[in-house]
Parts: C-alpha cells; sequence; structure tokens
C-alpha cells in the first residue's frame, strides 16, 4: 500500500520562485491535511480539506494555497517563495478526521528558499 | 481558540528508567479528541493513540501509558522501563472534532534515552 504519498522529497527554491507540493493518497480518505515543521519545532496546521472541492485554512496559510478537486489529491502551491518558508512540510490524511482516528503521514517534503 | 502546551521541549533519562511526557490542552469544548505522535530520528510520524473528552479511562499500551485528566486539562504520557528506541521527539494533540476539523500540534517533547 502506497498510503500517503508526497513529491518531490526535496527542492531547493530561490526567493520568488513558485512551486506546488503534490500529495496523494490511495485510502479513499475523506480528510486532507498539509502541516509544516520548522527546525526543532512543532507541526503547524497550513490548510486542510474535508472533502473534494472543500479546503479552510489552519494556523498559518499566508504564502500558500491549495485545491482539492479530487479525493486523491490535495496539492499545496507556494506563489513567491520567502526564506521563512523553508521548512519540511508534512501532507496527511484521515479516514473520517478526528472523530475516529489517527492521521496517516506522508514521509515529508523538505523545501529550502534561498 | 484550542492549544496544546508540552512545557518539556527535552528530557534525557538513563535506559530502563520511567518517564512522563506532560501535555496540557485548552478547548472551549466539551466534545475533543487528543493524540500522541511518535516521531523517531528517521522523520516520520507514528500515531500512538487518540482519546475522546468522554473516555477519561487510562490506557496502558505494553510499556506505554496514558493518564487523562480533564480536572487539570492533562493527557500525560508514561513511557515505563524506557529503551533506546523510545528516543524521539513525542507530539500531543488536539481536535476541537465537534466545532471543526482541524489537528492543532503541540511543539512536541524531544526524548533521550542514555545507554
Amino acid at each position: 500500500n502506497a498510503g500517503v504519498t508526497q513529491t518531490p522529497k526535496f527542492r531547493i527554491l530561490k526567493i520568488g520562485q513558485s512551486m506546488t507540493l503534490q500529495c496523494a493518497q490511495d485510502m479513499n480518505h475523506n480528510y486532507m491535511y498539509w502541516y509544516r515543521q520548522d527546525p526543532g519545532m512543532g507541526l503547524k496546521l497550513i490548510y486542510y480539506s474535508v472533502g473534494a472541492g472543500i479546503t479552510d485554512k489552519g494556523e498559518v496559510p499566508n504564502g500558500y494555497n491549495v485545491s482539492r478537486s479530487t479525493t486523491e489529491d490535495f496539492p499545496l502551491r507556494l506563489e513567491l517563495a520567502a526564506p521563512s518558508q523553508t521548512s519540511v512540510y508534512f501532507c496527511a490524511s484521515s479516514g473520517q478526521g478526528p472523530n475516529t482516528g489517527e492521521l496517516f503521514f506522508g514521509e515529508g517534503s523538505r523545501l529550502t528558499v534561498l | 481558540a484550542q492549544k496544546v502546551t508540552q512545557a518539556q521541549t527535552e528530557i534525557s533519562v538513563v535506559e530502563k528508567e520511567d518517564v512522563t511526557l506532560d501535555c496540557v490542552y485548552e478547548t472551549r469544548d466539551t466534545t475533543y479528541y487528543l493524540f500522541w505522535y511518535k516521531q523517531p530520528p528517521s522523520g516520520e510520524l507514528v500515531f500512538l493513540i487518540r482519546r475522546n473528552s468522554f473516555d477519561e479511562q487510562n490506557e496502558i499500551s505494553g510499556r506505554y501509558s496514558w493518564n487523562f485528566q480533564k480536572s487539570t486539562s492533562s493527557f500525560n504520557f508514561t513511557i515505563t522501563a524506557s529503551q533506546v528506541v523510545d528516543s524521539a521527539v513525542y507530539f500531543c494533540a488536539l481536535s476541537e472534532g465537534h466545532r471543526d476539523d482541524k489537528i492543532i500540534f503541540g511543539k512536541g517533547t524531544r526524548l533521550h534515552i542514555l545507554p
């Protein structure tokens, strides 16, 4: 089982560049989440989605955009990369949200903005 | 707003000692969910436990145990007879599942088990 797949695993961006972090899950989960983890810090929620066509802001949404056109995919877009966005990004999914169980996490995408 | 506080940034204990990781949460809701996750040095995030606000029973799973006390808004995690493989960052998380589906994490506690 692939579970939650994130691409790319590593990326270096220049200030002002744009990119999309891809996240796909094959578990038919409705709930999907994007978190960032800064060095030595906890996870901060960027955006989340409770189903196709529905997205909502988390704790730190500024500088990011998301879309959820299918159940499987939840891409995260950085429009104008800034050094403050250097972080490890984790995508996660859940079958029924926090009401029923665990988050399944991808392996993370390490982004460096120079 | 929901909040999770893990006041212990880093803890070091000698192997075979018991260790407790503290988690204090804040929520306006009467229905909420609490979680613990483990992040070993390899970086992946591993689910450990989920508890809803209506179930205050303590839980034990092998060397792991959890103490949920609504009176003090705490959901503490104890590792008994710690092992080097327990070295990791441990995160406590909270969801006000009745209100929305955000899952908010604490800053984590880095646990070092010394041989």
